[in-house]
């Protein structure tokens, strides 16, 4: 079965920095584009970054040279290094498998809080 | 900035046909936009119902269809249940790697 599963969440304050990760399974891992989304309370969901399987990384402009997405393909992980946290990225994190553009499998998701 | 654009609410009667869309601020989705459609209630993780403009996410029901309706993509629920009253939201992708998430649309099933 496919699966990913998120780590690493918790409180953080504001400038502080946290690490997220993402195990995976049941699909030859290194061969798939991977992405983190975001959703902050009662509000839409927001793509985050993307990781290509050649190792290619996208960001938007809300997180780009705060956020840092990575890969290590021997251990079927994915993690988000995130710094100089703010209140606003306070949020659930969800891993995803990309597919053709969108995703296909989500996980559960991590609560990230950034809070003095 | 672009802006991806949805229907904040609409309802449909059990048994019914409902159209959500997913369209740009400024230009047109096409296929390649790569529309995808999720499912989310909530207090859950959104569930993948439509990738790749009309590709059905494995185990997800023939009464959901995606398409592109003149300058917008389109989620069709053909024979609405009420177990589809739920948040929907679609992604672009606008190139260069970057995605782009709609504000979501909020189905109710009365």
């Amino acid at each position: 079965e496919v699966q990913v599963a998120e780590s690493g969440g918790g409180l953080a304050q504001p400038g502080g920095s946290l690490r997220l990760s993402c195990a995976a399974s049941g699909f030859i891992f290194s061969t798939y584009d991977m992405h983190w989304v975001r959703q902050a309370t009662g509000k839409s969901l927001e793509w985050v970054s993307a990781i290509g399987s050649a190792g290619d990384t996208y960001y938007p402009g809300s997180v780009k040279g705060r956020f840092t997405i990575s890969r290590e393909n021997a251990k079927n992980s994915l993690y988000l290094q995130m710094n100089s946290l703010r209140v606003g990225d306070t949020a659930v994190y969800y891993c995803a498998r990309g597919m053709q553009g969108g995703f296909d499998t989500w996980g559960q998701g991590v609560l990230v809080t950034v809070s003095s | 900035q672009t802006v991806v654009t949805q229907e904040p609410s609409l309802s449909v009667s059990p048994g019914g046909t409902v159209t959500l869309t997913c369209g740009l601020s400024s230009g047109s989705v096409s296929t390649g936009s790569y529309p995808s459609w999720y499912q989310q209630t909530p207090g859950q993780a959104p569930r993948t119902l439509i990738y790749s403009t009309n590709i059905r996410s494995s185990g997800v029901p023939a009464r959901f269809s995606g398409s592109i309706l003149g300058n917008k993509a389109a989620l069709t629920i053909t024979g609405a249940q009420a177990e589809d009253e739920s948040n929907y939201y679609c992604l672009l992708y606008m190139g260069s790697g970057i995605r782009v998430f709609g504000g979501g649309s909020k189905l109710t099933v009365l």
